[in-house]
């Protein structure tokens, strides 16, 4: 069963809108962390944000924020005010277990964003 | 504060030829995970180490992938062997060892097999 899904391949935003890059997950384990990464045309992963499942508001980092919906398992990340370089691919991953130990990260496909001038 | 280095960056080799790909934590990390990214994929655990141990490498295929962890020096990723389906980016990831979630990156190293 697929436990990250990103069902928006690719998309397509004017440069200063905001977006929304969807992440829905599926764990049964109560204690999990969600993490974004970006992966820009150079090829490295770059840490954007994280949300523990336990976690009572919302991450944010600058212009990311996270929009976490337990109850329906997404995990949503939210760009305000993009620039162009933001576009990158961007990963939703998640990590189960958060205290049994640094355990190993499961990665959706993946969200290809292109910011438009 | 340096971050996770891997090398090299490129590595090419022929089919049959063995494929050693290094990683050094950052500084005061103890944990370093191993991931592969195929082609317009997302990346994929291989294996997890601590010093001198594998933890988890239930991601490993079974023939041909090792990997360690020494006492001294950096974490290698080996592959004997390489077949044309090894080509892929191999991505290190570190974390320190008080049980902060985060994992941080390496740049990858992207492996082709002629």
């Amino acid at each position: 069963a697929q436990k990250i899904t990103q069902t928006q391949p690719g998309m397509f935003v004017q440069e200063k809108e905001a977006v929304t890059l969807d992440c829905t997950y599926d764990t049964s384990d109560p204690s999990y962390g969600l993490f974004w990464y970006k992966q820009p045309s150079s090829g490295e992963m770059i840490f954007l944000i994280y949300q523990g499942s336990y976690d009572q508001q919302n991450a944010t980092e600058g212009r990311y924020s996270l929009n976490f919906q337990k109850a329906r398992k997404s995990a949503n990340l939210v760009i305000s005010a993009s620039q162009l370089g933001d576009s990158a691919m961007y990963f939703c991953a998640m990590r189960e277990g958060l205290f049994q130990g640094a355990q190993k990260l499961v990665f959706g496909q993946g969200t290809r964003l292109t910011i438009n001038p | 504060n340096a971050g996770v280095m891997q090398n090299p960056r490129h590595l090419v080799r022929r089919r049959g030829q063995e494929a050693r790909l290094r990683c050094s934590p950052m500084k005061g990390h103890s944990h370093v995970y191993w991931y592969r990214q195929l082609p317009e994929e997302g990346l994929k655990f291989m294996v997890y180490l601590q010093k001198e141990n594998i933890i988890d490498e239930s991601g490993m295929p079974k023939e041909r992938f090792s990997a360690e962890f020494p006492k001294e020096g950096p974490s290698i990723l080996r592959i004997q062997q390489v077949v044309r389906g090894d080509s892929a980016a191999y991505f290190c990831a570190s974390s320190p060892p008080s049980g902060s979630e985060t994992q941080y990156f390496g740049p990858g190293t992207r492996l082709l097999v002629l």
